[in-house]
């Protein structure tokens, strides 16, 4: 298996409600990350977990929580989010947080906060 | 942080012929990747770089760094109408770990 997959691959939201994003590889990667972006842009590092351990929170609002809860799973936890927070989320992982390889990338969460 | 600017932002060219794009970025790095994204999907790898090489090939791809210009290339030999897509320079910004900052990226696409 080479492939990251995300779920759902959309999302329309209300401003009130709670959803969660998954992501989940079983390539043995021990990096794995976040990435949000906008239409005709690139995207942007939210999160990095290594080892299950979040070492990167790039000052993203609480209203988007990270969680790994072990090494082939990942999920981003959304609450409370706002119009602006529209955009495709994407999860990459990467074989380790310091063998500086590629990323594999998922195909995306198209999120429409309403 | 994004520190990648790429060049130019969009580029149209007929199949068949070479197409260029060009990344800037702006501290030191220990390695340099080239990522292409259809529509609205995900990103695909398509070559990684490291500080101490200059250039790298990869079946229709090329791929020069100039740590010193702080630039690389990404060249793409006779163009396919299925290599319309955005193309993201992406580096470490130095930091030793792999976290990766993308560029603007170049739109290209090619007409058959």
């Amino acid at each position: 298996d080479t492939e990251v997959t995300q779920t759902p691959k959309h999302l329309v939201m209300g401003m009130t409600n709670k959803k969660s994003l998954k992501c989940e590889q079983h390539m043995g990667h021990r990096a794995m990350y976040w990435y949000k972006q906008k239409a005709k842009k690139p995207p942007e590092l939210m999160f990095v977990y290594s080892y299950e351990k979040l070492s990167i929170n790039e000052s993203v609002p609480s209203r988007f929580s990270p969680e790994c809860p072990n090494s082939s799973l990942l999920n981003l936890h959304l609450h409370a989010l706002q119009p602006e927070d529209s955009a495709l989320y994407l999860c990459a992982s990467s074989q380790d947080p310091w063998a500086s390889d590629g990323y594999t990338f998922g195909s995306g969460t198209r999120l429409t906060v309403v | 942080s994004q520190q990648g600017e790429e060049d130019p932002q969009a580029l149209s060219i007929q199949e068949g012929e070479n197409a260029t794009m060009n990344c800037s970025y702006k501290t030191s790095i220990n390695n340099l990747q080239w990522y292409r994204q259809n529509s609205g999907r995900g990103l695909v790898h398509l070559i990684l770089i490291r500080s101490n090489e200059r250039e790298k090939h990869s079946g229709r791809l090329r791929v020069t760094l100039d740590t010193s210009k702080k630039s690389s290339s990404l060249l793409i030999t006779a163009s396919r109408a299925a290599d319309t897509a955005s193309y993201f320079c992406a580096t470490d910004e130095g930091t030793g770990a792999n976290n990766l900052f993308f560029g603007t990226g170049t739109r290209l696409t090619v007409i058959p």
